[in-house]
């Protein structure tokens, strides 16, 4: 079992429409959890940065963290066709320590 | 934001030779890199973490005799890949630590494509 999962996808969707991706994971000394955006055949790009549970919105991203039930999801409000990429969820057991990535699911947004 | 830079951006090699990356923070001190290697429509898999001024930590199943990192400087990190095979063939990718808004965050370079005939 890997440590951490996620759904490869692709997940299509309408514009405007909202994304919906998660990932669960089973190593609970996880404590930094982050989103990263990866083009085809680009490095990946910082989306959302959380600590511990909660929410944190920045624009059209929000983003959840449970840790009860060791399980992180992003939202996509107002999805656009810019916004068709992989999506990487990573975590992390201390700040600055090496990231353990989830598989990556692929996003469509049709216009 | 944090700006990493890799060189080349692809390379074509014959096997046998060996091939150096560089990994460069543009616009912040990096006392931490990572490389990564990416296989098409796979995820990421950590293959090393480099420190500045010391010697890099490995993952399992990485050669380190095979794959070579320096970090000589706060802002360059190189992994050389020696004797090149085409099953070297990937996707690297290296990110630097960043210390902003009192939260270390890595970001990634653009990557480096390696195709070994």
């Amino acid at each position: 079992q890997k440590e951490v999962e996620q759904d490869p996808g692709p997940l299509s969707v309408p514009e405007g429409a909202i994304v919906s991706l998660n990932c669960t994971y089973s190593n609970s000394a996880f404590q930094y959890f982050m989103w990263y955006r990866q083009y085809s055949r680009k490095g990946p790009e910082l989306l959302m940065y959380t600590y511990s549970s909660g929410n944190k919105e920045d624009g059209r991203f929000t983003a959840q963290v449970d840790k009860s039930s060791k399980y992180i999801s992003l939202f996509i409000r107002d999805s656009q066709p810019s916004d068709s990429a992989t999506y990487l969820c990573a975590m992390s057991v201390a700040a600055g320590n090496k990231l353990t990535f989830g598989g990556g699911t692929r996003v469509l947004v049709k216009p | 934001g944090a700006v990493v830079s890799q060189h080349p951006s692809w390379v074509i090699c014959k096997s046998g030779t060996s091939v150096k990356i560089e990994c460069r923070s543009l616009d912040f001190q990096a006392t931490t890199m990572f490389w990564y290697r990416q296989f098409p429509k796979q995820s990421l898999m950590l293959m090393a973490t480099s420190n500045e001024g010391s010697k890099a930590t490995y993952e399992q199943g990485v050669e380190k005799d095979k794959f070579l990192i320096n970090h000589a400087s706060l802002t360059l990190s190189t992994l050389t890949v020696t004797s090149a095979h085409p099953e070297d063939s990937s996707f690297y990718i290296c990110s630097a630590l960043s210390w902003r808004g009192r939260k270390e965050t890595q970001y990634f370079g653009p990557g480096t494509r390696l195709l070994v005939l």
